[in-house]
């Protein structure tokens, strides 16, 4: 199976500043053929489901607003929130879909400095 | 409105048998790969399995092949997950997943279930 890795595991952010989440694969989930890495990204509010931010790496999600932006490719991913908002309190993962085995990461807690 | 609702969770022995279902609504289920996810308590998420859109091919995880059956019936817009021989550490949030409109599985998760508790103790 792909591992996926995230780092930090958690992170303290000021509101209005950056925050910058990784993610790494054990192997890499780019489709060379068709230039799409197999990656998403995704946001789990307290006692809510999981919601996808992200997907093949860098496309936002319907409605999810434009401070989320996702970049990288092969194995090395982030995730980047551009100005923090109070309502990005939350865990985010990263997934690969390229294997028909789904992966996740560990999670990486977002909190407010 | 996409909606998808869990049921069937419960408090299990181990070695027990449960079955979660998902009614979907909102959409046309059998266009759709669908998914199993969960989520242990204070954890990380963790893939079970898929489902193609006419129940001919599936995948689940390692750690529930042989105990753990997904399918589907497309004439009630519905998602199963038949799990027998369960154990402690299957006690998990358990939720219902879209995977993304296409043919291919290698899609992302678009719409997810608000989740079900199944507890597995003696």
């Amino acid at each position: 199976d792909i591992v996926m890795t995230q780092s930090p595991d958690s992170l303290a952010v000021s509101l209005g500043e950056r925050a910058t989440i990784n993610c790494k694969s054990s192997q890499s989930v780019l489709n060379s053929s068709i230039k799409k890495n197999y990656l998403a990204w995704l946001q789990q509010k307290p006692g809510q489901p999981p919601k996808v931010l992200i997907y093949w790496a860098s496309t936002r999600g319907s409605g999810v607003p434009d401070r989320f932006s996702g970049s990288g490719s092969g194995t090395d991913f982030t995730l980047t929130i551009s100005s923090l908002q109070a309502e990005d309190v939350a865990v985010y993962y990263c997934q690969q879909y390229f294997d028909t085995s789904y992966t996740f990461g560990q999670g990486t807690n977002l909190e407010i400095k | 409105e996409v909606q998808l609702v869990e049921s069937g969770g419960d408090l299990v022995q181990p070695g027990g048998s449960l079955r979660l279902s998902c009614a979907a609504s909102g959409f046309t289920f059998s266009n759709y790969w669908m998914s199993w996810v969960r989520q242990a308590p204070g954890k990380g998420l963790e893939w079970v399995a898929n489902i193609k859109q006419d129940g001919s091919e599936t995948y689940s995880v390692h750690s529930v092949r042989g105990r753990f059956t997904i399918s589907r019936d497309n004439a009630k817009d519905s998602l199963y997950l038949q799990m027998n021989s369960l154990r402690v550490e299957d006690t998990a949030v358990y939720y219902c997943g879209r995977v993304s409109e296409g043919t291919s599985v290698y899609r992302w998760i678009d719409s997810w279930g608000q989740g079900i508790l199944v507890t597995v103790s003696s």
